[in-house]
């Protein structure tokens, strides 16, 4: 059965920190592993990770992936007020996901 | 469409009556997934459609829960004799083929009192 697995659930910072929110997989047929924000309803794509050792950028917001060790991350440096949400990673057929992490940013 | 649309956004309902619940994906995208998403849980899966057809409905939570798929475009998840624990947050999203990336709908809030 595939699994997701994040850490840590829950995470409160002040503006401006950097944070690192973890993601190890345990899935059949890996092609590629999600991260999404979720803040009102609906999750909004993130990055989408294929490749081992190489990193994806959106501004702040980093995430590499690696595949020997099944696991991801997903770096947020100078946190913002706005960067609270629910950060979700997926992967595996059926796009399995793990439980979130609950990020605080205070001001 | 620009995004994918989902309705309606809320729904409240008594214990037993049946819903419908509707998904629009974006035009062109093949897959359509539903998930449901209880208050502090994570996604949970129920389903998804490769054009018209479901290869696995494996998540569907009990015989109460259904969906269809028409024309390789719109969805609607059916609900029967709802209870309690249904009440959630159903969320579609679609994809331009199976396992390429999601893009979720806004979601429907369904209560069941």
């Amino acid at each position: 059965e595939d699994k997701v697995v994040q850490s840590p659930l829950s995470l409160v910072v002040h503006e401006g920190d950097t944070v690192t929110l973890n993601c190890s997989y345990e899935v059949t047929n890996f092609r590629s592993l999600l991260w999404y924000k979720q803040e009102k309803k609906a999750p909004t794509f993130l990055f989408m990770l294929t490749s081992s050792g190489i990193e994806k950028k959106s501004g702040r917001l980093s995430s590499i992936l690696d595949k020997k060790e099944l696991f991801s991350i997903l770096n947020i440096t100078a946190t913002q007020t706005g960067d609270s949400a629910v950060y979700l990673c997926a992967g595996g057929n059926k796009l399995v996901f793990g439980a979130g992490t609950i990020l605080r940013v205070k001001s | 469409g620009a995004g994918v649309s989902q309705s309606p956004s809320n729904k409240v309902t008594e214990k037993g009556k049946d819903v419908e619940l509707r998904c629009d994906p974006i035009s062109g995208h093949t897959a359509l997934y539903w998930y449901r998403q209880s208050l502090g849980q994570g996604l949970e899966f129920l389903i998804y459609f490769q054009g018209n057809s479901a290869p696995d409905k494996s998540g569907l939570p009990s015989d109460r829960f259904s969906a269809e798929r028409t024309g390789g475009s719109v969805s609607t998840l059916t609900i029967q004799r709802t209870q309690q624990e249904d009440s959630a947050v159903y969320l579609c999203a679609s994809s331009t083929r199976f396992q390429e990336t999601q893009y979720f709908g806004p979601g429907t809030r369904l209560l069941v009192l």
